[in-house]
């Protein structure tokens, strides 16, 4: 079983719709999460992080943890085709010394104008 | 404010070589993460320094190393290059180890290697 695991897509939303992208992670005592956007040949950006269970928003994105289910979410809204790229989920496992991130191999998304 | 920086931005070395990637953290930051990212992949993590130690390590054979300096600037070292070392390599940088510090990432250095 992947530590991290993502639908690899491509999602494929109109413009202006709500893109809905999700992870799910198998290490229980996982302590914080993030999404990162990554265009083809740059490197990941950060777009969202989250610690604790429930909805965090930031402009058109909104991320929603439930640590119960081992699920992270990434919604955007009001998708336009510069959202288009691939998303990656990354988790810090619990437990060792220092904050490595496991990524999953992320899901590419396209917006359709 | 200066960004995570990494050089060079390209390189290519034939099997057997050995190559240094160089890191520069962003302003402000101490702590230096590598990563390897394969095509169409996600990130891999290499190691993590932080004062100058290698304070985590994945899963990756001892032909990697690092090494941090006193300035948080930071080297990779690939020893006997393998084809399957070709991948876009990924330093990150934050303000300490605790789990709610987030890493930014530097524009990556691509090696082919033939």
């Amino acid at each position: 079983q992947k530590e991290v695991e993502q639908n690899s897509g491509p999602l494929s939303v109109p413009e202006g719709a709500i893109a809905s992208l999700n992870c799910t992670y198998s290490d229980r005592g996982s302590q914080s999460f993030f999404w990162y956007r990554q265009y083809s040949g740059k490197s990941p950006e950060l777009i969202m992080f989250i610690y604790s269970n429930g909805d965090k928003e930031d402009g058109r994105f909104t991320a929603q943890l439930n640590k119960a289910s081992q699920y992270v979410s990434l919604l955007i809204r009001d998708s336009q085709p510069s959202d288009s790229a691939t998303y990656l989920c990354a988790v810090n496992p619990k437990g060792e010394y220092g904050n490595k991130l496991v990524f999953g191999a992320g899901t590419i998304l396209r917006v359709k104008s | 404010d200066a960004g995570v920086t990494q050089s060079p931005t390209h390189l290519i070395k034939t099997r057997g070589q050995q190559v240094t990637l160089r890191c520069s953290p962003k302003s402000g930051h101490d702590t230096v993460s590598w990563y390897q990212q394969a095509l169409g992949q996600g990130p891999q993590f290499i190691f993590q320094y932080y004062e100058e130690e290698e304070r985590q390590r994945g899963n990756f054979p001892d032909r990697f190393s690092g090494h941090q300096f006193p300035n948080y600037s930071s080297e990779l070292n690939v020893n006997a290059l393998l084809l399957g070392d070709s991948a876009l390599y990924l330093c990150a940088s934050s303000t300490g180890t605790g789990y709610q510090e987030t890493q930014y990432f530097g524009p990556g250095t691509r090696l082919l290697v033939l």
